[in-house]
C-alpha cells in the first residue's frame, strides 16, 4: 500500500516560515491535500489539488509538489497556527484514501 | 450548508458488534462517495471506509476488512458502519467525512463520535 512519510514536528517562531514535508514514491504524480487539525476539532482541508486553497484559508497557507516530496508552507506564522498537520492522497490502484502520520506543528 | 452528523458512538466489550449513523444534509446525496475516517486517542488519522454514491460499491482499510460493513439509505440521507469483532485497537473517534467530487480530497466532516472497545 501506498505510504506517505511526514516528519513528526516542527518548531517555528512567529512571523517566521514554516514548511512541512510529505514523502512518497513519485508523489509528484499524484494530487496532494492538506488538512490541519486543533485538539478536539475535527480536521479542516487547508490545501487541495498541491497548492490550491479553499475559500476562507489565508494566503500565508501555499503548497508545492514534485518528484517524491510535496510541501506545506505556512508564512508569517501566527500562534493560531499551531496544530498538526496531515497530507492525504487517493491510491487509485487500491481506491484507498491514504494520510501521513501528522506533523505538529509548534509555535516558539 | 453541508452537514454531516455522527452518531451511535459508545462503550462495547471486545468481541462486540456496534453501528455508527451520519445523517448527512446540505447537498445531493446520491451525488457524493462517503467514508469514514478514525482517529485513536493522540494518535494521527486512518481512513477506514467508503461507499460510493449509489451504494454499489464500497472499500475498506484492510485493518477493518471482514469486520466492518458500510451502506447508505437514500431514504434517511444516512449511511452506517456496521462494526462486528471490535478489538481494542478499534477504539478510536470516528469522523464521517465527504470527498469532493473528482478531487479526492475531503471538504466536509463532521464532528466525530468516539468508540470506547474495553472490558
Amino acid at each position: 500500500s501506498y505510504v506517505l512519510t511526514q516528519p513528526p514536528s516542527v518548531s517555528v517562531a512567529p512571523g517566521q516560515t514554516a514548511r512541512i514535508t510529505c514523502g512518497g514514491d513519485f508523489i509528484g504524480s499524484k494530487s496532494v491535500h492538506w488538512y490541519q487539525q486543533k485538539p478536539g476539532q475535527a480536521p479542516v482541508m487547508v490545501l487541495y489539488a498541491d497548492s490550491d486553497r479553499p475559500s476562507g484559508i489565508p494566503e500565508r497557507f501555499s503548497g508545492s509538489n514534485s518528484g517524491n516530496t510535496a510541501t506545506l508552507t505556512i508564512s508569517r506564522v501566527e500562534a493560531g497556527d499551531e496544530a498538526d498537520y496531515y497530507c492525504q492522497v487517493w491510491d487509485a490502484i487500491t481506491y484507498h484514501y491514504v494520510f501521513g502520520a501528522g506533523t505538529k506543528v509548534t509555535v516558539l | 450548508e453541508v452537514q454531516l452528523l455522527e452518531s451511535g458512538g459508545g462503550l462495547v466489550q471486545p468481541g462486540g458488534s456496534l453501528r455508527l449513523s451520519c445523517a448527512a444534509s446540505g447537498f445531493t446525496f446520491s451525488a457524493y462517495t462517503l467514508t469514514w475516517v478514525r482517529q485513536a486517542p493522540g494518535k494521527g488519522l486512518e481512513w477506514v471506509s467508503a461507499i460510493s454514491g449509489s451504494g454499489d460499491d464500497t472499500y475498506y482499510a484492510d485493518s477493518v476488512k471482514g469486520r466492518f460493513t458500510m451502506s447508505r439509505d437514500k431514504s434517511k440521507n444516512t449511511v452506517y458502519l456496521h462494526m462486528n469483532s471490535l478489538r481494542a485497537d478499534d477504539t478510536a473517534v470516528y469522523y464521517c467525512a465527504r470527498p469532493e467530487i473528482a478531487k479526492e480530497c475531503f471538504d466536509s466532516w463532521g464532528q466525530g463520535t468516539l468508540v470506547t472497545v474495553s472490558s
